[in-house]
């Protein structure tokens, strides 16, 4: 079945310490986005990639990165930068054409603790 | 700048209806979604406005009124596990989604 695929689902992680975010999606979306959701937040933008090889910062860019080497992958790296990155992180991947009335599909969620 | 407005926190009793409201000021629309996020767990889609008026489907129902900057989600007959928040979103003029930060449904037996 076609669909978002995130890993890690929970990661600990030292302060300090880099660690990266994976997500796959195999529905042949062009767009993908990173979100950050933080308790009782809504979402807010890290960075989104509407073609491969091409990303823009989003409202939090600072303290991430990010790569688009494959249409399928859009892998989110928390870096030592991030001053507080315990938070819930959302992936999501949306068809990119500008109909705009296509459904943003999310993967299931990785959320991070920094000890 | 871009602001969407939406009630914090309601509370409803199973087998009632409730609407939540949310308004917003956006750099241009292109529509309006609205999303269902249950604790831990990912946002799901729920339904999409682009032009005034009601779109119904099923127990939920969706409002718009693009003059007034202003939608409202209808939920009826409601079950426990309708609990969860509810999120307000804006596809802007640069077809972004702006969020609102959503409101927590509680429902009571």
């Amino acid at each position: 079945d076609g669909g978002i695929t995130q890993s890690p689902k929970y990661l600990f992680r030292k302060e300090g310490q880099n660690v990266t975010l994976s997500c796959e999606q195999n529905l042949n979306h062009d767009a993908m986005y990173w979100y950050r959701q933080d308790p009782g937040q809504g979402l807010r933008l890290i960075y989104y990639s509407q073609i491969v090889n091409d990303f823009q910062k989003g409202d939090i860019a600072e303290g991430y990165s990010v790569s688009r080497e494959k249409k399928e992958s859009f892998p989110l790296t928390v870096t030592s930068a991030q001053k507080n990155p315990t938070a819930f992180y959302l992936c999501a991947s949306h068809s990119g054409t500008r109909d705009g009335g296509g459904e943003l599909f999310f993967g299931e969620g990785s959320r991070l603790t920094v000890l | 700048g871009q602001n969407i407005d939406q009630p914090t926190e309601m509370t409803a009793t199973e087998g009632a209806i409730v609407q939540i409201n949310c308004t917003y000021q956006t750099s241009g629309f292109n529509g309006l979604f609205w999303y269902q996020q249950h604790a831990g767990e990912a946002p799901t889609f729920l339904s999409y406005n682009v032009l005034d008026g009601l779109e119904e489907k099923g127990r939920f129902s969706s409002f718009l009124s693009r003059s007034k900057g202003y939608s409202y989600l209808l939920l009826k007959e409601l079950q426990m596990k309708d609990s969860a928040s509810y999120l307000c979103a804006v596809l802007d003029s640069n077809y972004q989604l702006i969020w609102g930060a959503g409101t927590k449904l509680i429902i009571k037996p």
